[in-house]
Parts: structure tokens; C-alpha cells; sequence
């Protein structure tokens, strides 16, 4: 049962252009929602976080805009850069606990 | 530049045997968690301790996964005996819960293939 559901395994966009990833989740007492970035070979990374009680946070070229009503989470990259190819993590917090729930994670590939 | 580490960084072993992956959490952090990466299912959490006592280790295998923190510097995972459906990536992470939030700081991993 997968309370953090990023349903696109692989993603391509070229460079230049918009990335969006998106992610959906079932449990309403997320009270934090965090993506990370993994590369081959290394451990994922934080990127960027988002209180449940905002629709908006925004750091430089990524973007994560949270949609209570739908459950629903999105990370937008613009621009895309080659840099940015990666396995991109979706996580949720469940309400002030220590434990981060993550998703399956989608393959972003940035085509030159 | 402080950061996570685990040792061995690959391992390969057969069906049967101990193994034991080490972590070093970074210093002052209280939070350390232990996660398996596979194709199926993603990233799971199999344990995590705060203050080095355990508070979850309800996604573990209990009859053949342990996990203990000897110390603050240095978390371990044991599988005993591993088995072919053990092979994944193994990550600990550290953190420290800031005010709002916990983030976590991942180590490298390490690969563990079971022939």
C-alpha cells in the first residue's frame, strides 16, 4: 500500500524547456513533503520541502506546488539543464514523526 | 565538510552468510536511519533510531535483519543468514529534526549482491 505514489517510472524533456514531476499521496496527516535527488552511485540529496500548510515554495529553478484537495505534489525545473538528469524522490512526512515515507522515484533524462 | 559514510561500499557474498554493513552518521546528528533501495519497491525504511535507541524497525525482517547503534558514532545493519532477495543498495542517513522540518542526509550506500 503506497501512501506516496509517483506513477511516471522515467521522464525526458529537453534542455531548456520545463521539467515536471508529479507525485500523489493518500495520507492526509503528511504534514511536510520533500523531494530529493539521487545520481548513480550516490546517496540522494535534499532538494527542496514544502510545508502542508502552503501551496508554494520556490528556490532558484525548482518549484514544488502542493494541491491539498487532489493530494497531489508537483516539482517544476526551469530550465531544465543537463546537470539535472537524475532519479528524482518524492517524500512526505507524516505529521511531526521522524520517518519519511518516499516514493519509487521517476528517471529524469535531460535531452541536449 | 561533514557528510555520512558507510563501509564497504560493495559487497558480494554468498547465500548463507553474515553481513554487516557500518554506517558513521554525522557528528551531532541525533537521527539515523537505515533504507533499502530496490527496483520494486523504491526506497524503504527498515529501521530508525533517535538518542541511539531504536523506535521503528517495523519494515525489517525481524528472524534475519538486526540493527544496532554501538555507539553515536557508528550505526550497523546485520543480516543473518542473507539471502538472493536481500541484494539492494543499503543507505543510512542522519539528521537532526530542525524546528519544522527533518531533513535527512543520506550516505553513498552500499550494494550488496547475494550470489
Amino acid at each position: 500500500d503506497q501512501q506516496v505514489k509517483q506513477n511516471s517510472p522515467s521522464l525526458s524533456v529537453q534542455e531548456g524547456r520545463i521539467s515536471i514531476l508529479n507525485c500523489d499521496y493518500t495520507n492526509s496527516m503528511f504534514d511536510y513533503f520533500l523531494w530529493y535527488k539521487k545520481y548513480p552511485a550516490e546517496g540522494p540529496t535534499f532538494l527542496i520541502s514544502i510545508s502542508s500548510i502552503k501551496d508554494k515554495n520556490e528556490d532558484g529553478r525548482f518549484t514544488v506546488f502542493l494541491n491539498k484537495s487532489a493530494k497531489h505534489l508537483s516539482l517544476h525545473i526551469v530550465p531544465s539543464q543537463p546537470g539535472d538528469s537524475a532519479v528524482y524522490f518524492c517524500a512526505a512526512r507524516l505529521n511531526r514523526d521522524d520517518k519519511i515515507i518516499f516514493g519509487k522515484g521517476t528517471r529524469l533524462h535531460i535531452l541536449p | 565538510d561533514a557528510r555520512v559514510t558507510q563501509t564497504p561500499r560493495h559487497k558480494v557474498t554468498e547465500m548463507g552468510q553474515e553481513v554487516t554493513m557500518r554506517c558513521q552518521p554525522i557528528l551531532g546528528h541525533n537521527t539515523v536511519f537505515w533504507y533499502r533501495q530496490t527496483m520494486m519497491q523504491g526506497l524503504e525504511l527498515l529501521a530508525y533510531f533517535r538518542n541511539r535507541a531504536p523506535l521503528d524497525d517495523s519494515g525489517m525482517p525481524k528472524d534475519r535483519f538486526s540493527a544496532e547503534m554501538p555507539d553515536a558514532t557508528l550505526a550497523t545493519l546485520k543480516i543473518q543468514p542473507s539471502e538472493p532477495r536481500d541484494s539492494a543498495v543499503y543507505f543510512c542517513a542522519s539528521g537532526f529534526r530542525v524546528r519544522s522540518y527533518n531533513e535527512q542526509f543520506f550516505g553513498p550506500g552500499t550494494r550488496l549482491t547475494v550470489l
